[in-house]
């Protein structure tokens, strides 16, 4: 959608893997972000990158780490998957030059059992 | 930090009836306000967005928001909804020189025959 893929689209693991989710786009935005979707809570935002190299935690962060080695690709690993961190995990960039706009993959339903 | 409140979890509205969806935001600095829509089991599709100038805001779908900076308030409304319009709503703020998306929890809209 306007660019941006994310892989996998779904997935099932055991608790206590590592997952490693990816974002990718071929817009060149400068932002990124990972979001997850809970019902009850709508979308909260675990971790954002302003840059190559450059990324900061948001609000649910615990448990989860990211990687921005090049400016497409976004990636976030669960470094030991827990039956909490089921969720859908939704992918966004955003282009600033003309107002915030901000522009969502089709999301990663992840199942950990 | 801003906040938004979706107050009402769910809305039940007959077809060809108007709808109006609750959005308020808690921040101490301008904002830029966003409605987002959600079809079952699909990703986010952004409605509209206030960034400045009129504060009536017409989006996709006959949907418009009012942005209302003495009430903290964005709600969204259309005149006469359809089947079609049967998803989950999403208000979202950005506080200025930060780019960050916070969401509302959501607010789902069924559309009764």
């Amino acid at each position: 959608d306007a660019g941006i893929t994310q892989s996998p689209r779904h997935k099932v693991t055991e608790t206590g893997t590592p997952v490693t989710l990816r974002c990718h786009q071929t817009e060149n935005h400068r932002y990124m972000y990972w979001y997850r979707q809970d019902p009850g809570h709508g979308l909260r935002l675990i971790h954002y990158s302003y840059g190559v190299k450059d990324t900061d935690k948001g609000e649910v962060s615990d448990g989860y780490s990211v990687s921005r080695s090049k400016t497409e690709d976004f990636l976030l690993t669960l470094e030991s998957a827990t039956s909490s961190q089921t969720s859908v995990y939704f992918c966004a960039i955003s282009e600033t030059d003309r107002g915030p706009g901000y522009t969502f993959g089709s999301g990663t339903r992840l199942t950990v059992v | 930090a801003q906040s938004v409140t979706q107050l009402d979890s769910q809305v039940p509205v007959f077809e060809e009836a108007p709808v109006e969806l609750r959005c308020n935001y808690s921040s101490s600095v301008s904002v830029y306000l966003f409605w987002y829509v959600q079809y079952p089991n699909q990703g986010l599709q952004l409605l509209l967005k206030y960034l400045s100038g009129s504060t009536l805001v017409k989006g996709i779908n006959g949907f418009e928001a009012e942005f209302n900076k003495s009430q903290t308030s964005f709600h969204l409304r259309k005149p006469s909804v359809h089947i079609s319009d049967t998803a989950e709503y999403f208000c979202a703020v950005v506080i200025f020189g930060n780019e960050k998306l916070t969401f509302g929890t959501g607010t789902r809209l069924t559309i009764i025959p």
